[in-house]
């Protein structure tokens, strides 16, 4: 079983659904994060959690919500999707202890918004 | 300012040859560590190699080795006798701060795309 796993992996919605994207992880990691790719623009942090209790803002927070329903869950809400919300959401994890800071990517959930 | 700089969005190289992918970067902070991605075509993102910043010899991970030179705050990723499998999108990466100690994540460059031609 993968470390990290992600659902749905893809997945086509219209303007103003709510989406969720979840993810679970195996490793028993603290720290769990949502990024997203973007042609041309590399990943991007929306949000990154701690623990249960501390979830933090990210570069790109707008537009998005974030649930950590318990350590090996981490999950990302678009409330009212809109077509610049396109994209592929990678959820990652870390040790969070005194090692390199490697993240563990999900395989990605591939959204698009019509 | 950007803080990692991959300057060059797509190469073509032959197999066999080795492969420079530029990284620089930027941050005050003394503690910071680096990180290279192969992201192929399926899609998935796949840790390559890691540097920190206080590492006296340059990383390396079988083929793939980093030429860190710190004074000029770059990060490079030379691939030796390329393949074909080599051929997919390629991040650089950096986590300031130990890891420990709040850090956030990392931050990304914005890719370079690597075609390798037989």
């Amino acid at each position: 079983d993968a470390d990290v796993t992600q659902t749905p992996r893809n997945r086509i919605t219209k303007t103003g659904k709510r989406i969720m994207l979840e993810c679970s992880q195996t490793k028993g990691h603290d720290r769990m994060y949502w990024y997203r790719q973007d042609p041309g623009l590399g990943l991007r942090l929306i949000y990154y959690s701690f623990d249960v209790k501390d979830i933090n803002k990210g570069e790109i927070s707008d537009g998005y919500s974030v649930s950590r329903q318990a350590q090996a869950k981490f999950s990302l809400s678009l409330e009212s999707a809109i077509p610049n919300q396109t994209a592929l959401y990678f959820c990652a994890i870390s040790s969070g202890s005194m090692n390199t800071g490697e993240l563990f990517f999900g395989e990605g959930s591939r959204l698009t918004v019509l | 300012a950007q803080k990692i700089t991959q300057t060059q969005p797509g190469m073509f190289v032959q197999e066999k040859e080795a492969v420079t992918l530029d990284c620089t970067y930027d941050t005050s902070d003394p503690s910071y560590g680096l990180f290279w991605y192969k992201q192929p075509s399926s899609g998935e993102m796949i840790f390559l190699i890691y540097q920190g910043s206080y590492d006296q010899q340059n990383a390396t991970e079988g083929r793939y080795s980093l030429n860190f030179q710190k004074a000029r705050k770059s990060a490079n990723l030379v691939i030796s006798a390329s393949q074909l499998g080599d051929s997919a999108m390629y991040f650089c990466a950096m986590r300031e701060g130990w890891s420990g100690g709040g850090a956030d994540g990392l931050t990304f460059g914005k890719g370079t795309h690597l075609i390798i031609q037989p």
